[in-house]
């Protein structure tokens, strides 16, 4: 069974400070990955996509893949209350379109 | 503007009362999921289609039926629903496959209640 792991909080963070969100995932050939954010009842919305090893930048966002130790992780610099949300690590799994999702991790931004 | 619609957002029903959800995508996007989220449970996959005629279950597919008559529709059909079908349901559609970027949209949702 494919599967994506991440902490399910929640994560607490001071407004201004860095939140650093991870997973790990276990099929060895998925390429693609990526980061979903999630307002309560509201759908997810892709915030940044990784596809290959190193680190991806994108405004206060930083992704950062790992394919050996099979790990993921986003960073959100100067965090703000408005990014209290709970983020979804997705993975693509390999030669399909189906992506496997954690369960989320929820993120908590305090004034 | 590019989106995914569902209908409706809202939904209470008996049990056994046979119910569609409609799902349409003007991207023009060939691969389309079905998703149901519950607490603790995460996303999960209900059927996906990989282009018009094309369909296959996804992770949790029982008491659900979904048809890819159009490219820009997926309606989730339930035939005779069940409380356990209690959900929270997302329709995405994807907009690449092969090479390049990948990136799935996701639609506003359907809360259903089944009582």
């Amino acid at each position: 069974q494919k599967e994506v792991e991440q902490n399910s909080g929640p994560l607490s963070v001071p407004e201004g400070a860095i939140a650093s969100l991870n997973c790990t995932y276990s099929d060895r050939g998925s390429q693609s990955f990526f980061w979903y954010r999630q307002y309560s009842g509201k759908s997810p919305e892709l915030i940044m996509s990784i596809y290959s090893n190193g680190d991806k930048e994108d405004g206060r966002f930083t992704a950062q893949l790992n394919k050996a130790s099979q790990y993921v992780s986003l960073l959100i610099r100067d965090s703000q209350p408005s990014d209290s949300a709970t983020y979804l690590c997705a993975s693509k799994e390999s030669n399909t379109g189906k992506l496997i999702f954690g369960q989320g991790t929820t993120l908590q931004v305090k004034p | 503007e590019a989106q995914v619609t569902q209908n409706p957002r809202y939904l209470i029903t008996v049990t056994g009362k046979k119910l569609t959800v409609t799902c349409s995508q003007n991207m023009n996007h060939e691969y389309m999921s079905w998703y149901r989220q519950d607490p603790g449970l995460g996303l999960r996959q209900i059927y996906y289609s990989m282009n018009v005629e094309v369909t296959d279950k996804g992770d949790v597919p029982e008491g659900y039926k979904v048809s890819r008559k159009e490219k820009r529709n997926f309606p989730l059909i339930l035939e005779s629903p069940s409380p356990n079908q209690t959900s929270l349901y997302f329709c995405a559609s994807t907009n690449s496959l092969c090479g390049g970027t990948y990136e799935q949209y996701f639609g506003p949702g359907t809360r259903l209640t089944v009582t």
